[in-house]
């Protein structure tokens, strides 16, 4: 069966501090993979998707960027963060355009 | 572009029913999704329905999709309070895009 993990689940970081955040899915092969962003309020924000190894979509101009170095692996990162960037991250996976499964989120606060 | 709406709250008492309204505007869309979020975690897919189908009922819960008017609900029949969540509309958009979700609504179920 395919799962989905994403590390780390909280972090705490000062504003212009760099920022990694990885995903990985296991069990399939060359998934769809998917960057959220829930802050409250707002609703889930789609930040970057991917289809494939180093094609990286972005959906939203962000402090933020992505990166696919591997099939199954996705990482958000920053060079500096801002306060705006607190906000609870998701990552997910789908076959195609459908259906998505979520990891269990990182929750980013920017002092 | 695309967009999905749904009302941000609804508390219920327990054993009640509760309905979810959601609405939509791209009439390409081919399925349709409910998504449930309990604090602190990610998204779960609750159940989904395919453009075509009128009603789509899976144990306690009963999805309406009106596809005329693009209206999408989601009862919950005698609701628990375990049922207590935010619920997330999405929607399929055009071939090739990734769910187009709404902002969740926040359902709170009192004993």
């Amino acid at each position: 069966s395919q799962t989905i993990h994403q590390w780390p689940a909280t972090l705490v970081q000062p504003v212009g501090s760099p920022l990694s955040l990885e995903c990985t899915v296991e069990g399939t092969s060359n998934p769809n993979l998917y960057w959220y962003r829930q802050a409250a309020g707002r609703g889930l924000q789609l930040l970057f998707y991917s289809v494939g190894i180093g094609q990286i979509s972005s959906e939203v101009p962000q402090n933020l960027s992505a990166s696919r170095p591997q099939d199954r692996q996705f990482i958000l990162s920053s060079k500096k963060l801002l306060l705006s960037d607190s906000g609870f991250y998701l990552c997910a996976w789908s076959e195609g355009y459908g259906e998505l499964f979520f990891g269990e989120g990182s929750r980013l606060t920017v002092l | 572009g695309e967009d999905v709406e749904q009302s941000l709250f609804l508390s219920v008492r327990e054993g009640d029913s509760s309905v979810i309204n959601c609405t939509y505007t791209d009439s390409s869309s081919t399925y349709l999704y409910w998504y449930k979020q309990e604090p602190g975690a990610g998204l779960q897919l609750l159940t989904y329905i395919f453009s075509n189908m009128d009603m789509k009922q899976d144990q306690r819960l009963t999805v309406l999709l009106n596809k005329k008017d693009k209206h999408l609900s989601l009862r919950i029949a005698d609701t628990q309070t375990g049922d207590s969540a935010i619920y997330f509309c999405a929607s399929a958009g055009q071939a090739g895009t990734a769910l187009i979700f709404g902002k969740g609504t926040t359902l709170s179920v009192s004993s």
